[in-house]
């Protein structure tokens, strides 16, 4: 069926470190875009959305990517923290519904 | 503002019971939908309903249903349970007017047994 999917199904860091998270959609008409974090033990909880006539957006230590081309999508962590550990998702907004990948885990060693 | 809540937060039914569950989406919020997560499968989208109308529907068997109430909040319900109905249902609300982020709650964890 239609998903989002992930490339890297668990990512290791070091503290300190940059963190990059990849995502390839499905839909080329797709227009809107949200990074989830998901902690354990918690829902999905938004990071940044981008929308598709932007290629880039900043927030606090994150940045998500838009490469309309080749539908991919990535999420920038900056000086990756331990409280970033956590599951990331990216989600694609389709008719009155998200569509989400799988996750991808992301682990911060000290 | 209060967020995304659903109750109960845990649940443990046998196989060919039904259930209910329960959210009550941010204040103002009129989109409501629903999405059952299983490891490895991610978040699987169930329906959503706007205004009481259920406007989109995922590829569930009949025995998840789901309603919208007039002030917003939503019920769904998965009778004769199944063992591989135990996931974590969670809801969203969002206000859908344009393109917006839909905000979770905690989840409802079912374990069918």
């Amino acid at each position: 069926g239609e998903s989002v999917g992930l490339h890297l199904p668990t990512l290791s860091v070091q503290e300190g470190d940059n963190s990059i998270i990849n995502c390839a959609y499905s839909n080329s008409a797709s227009d809107y875009f949200i990074w989830y974090k998901q902690e354990s033990g918690k829902g999905p909880q938004f990071i940044i959305d981008i929308r598709s006539n932007m290629d880039k957006r900043q927030g606090q230590r994150v940045t998500v990517l838009l490469n309309k081309t080749v539908k991919h999508l990535s999420l920038q962590i900056a000086a990756t923290q331990p409280g970033d550990s956590a599951v990331y998702f990216c989600a694609e907004i389709g008719t009155y519904k998200y569509i989400f990948g799988t996750g991808t885990r992301l682990k911060v060693l000290a | 503002k209060a967020g995304v809540t659903q109750t109960p937060r845990y649940l443990i039914k046998t196989r060919g019971q039904q259930v209910t569950l329960s959210c009550s989406p941010i204040s103002g919020h009129r989109s409501v939908s629903w999405y059952q997560q299983t490891p490895g499968q991610g978040l699987q989208f169930l329906f959503e309903y706007f205004s009481e109308t259920q406007r989109n529907k995922g590829n569930f068997p009949g025995r998840f249903s789901g309603r919208q109430f007039s002030n917003s909040r939503s019920e769904m319900n998965v009778s004769t349970l199944e063992l591989g109905d135990s996931a974590l249902y969670l809801c969203a609300s969002s206000s859908l007017r344009e393109n917006t982020e839909a905000f979770f709650g905690q989840g409802t964890r079912l374990t069918v047994v």
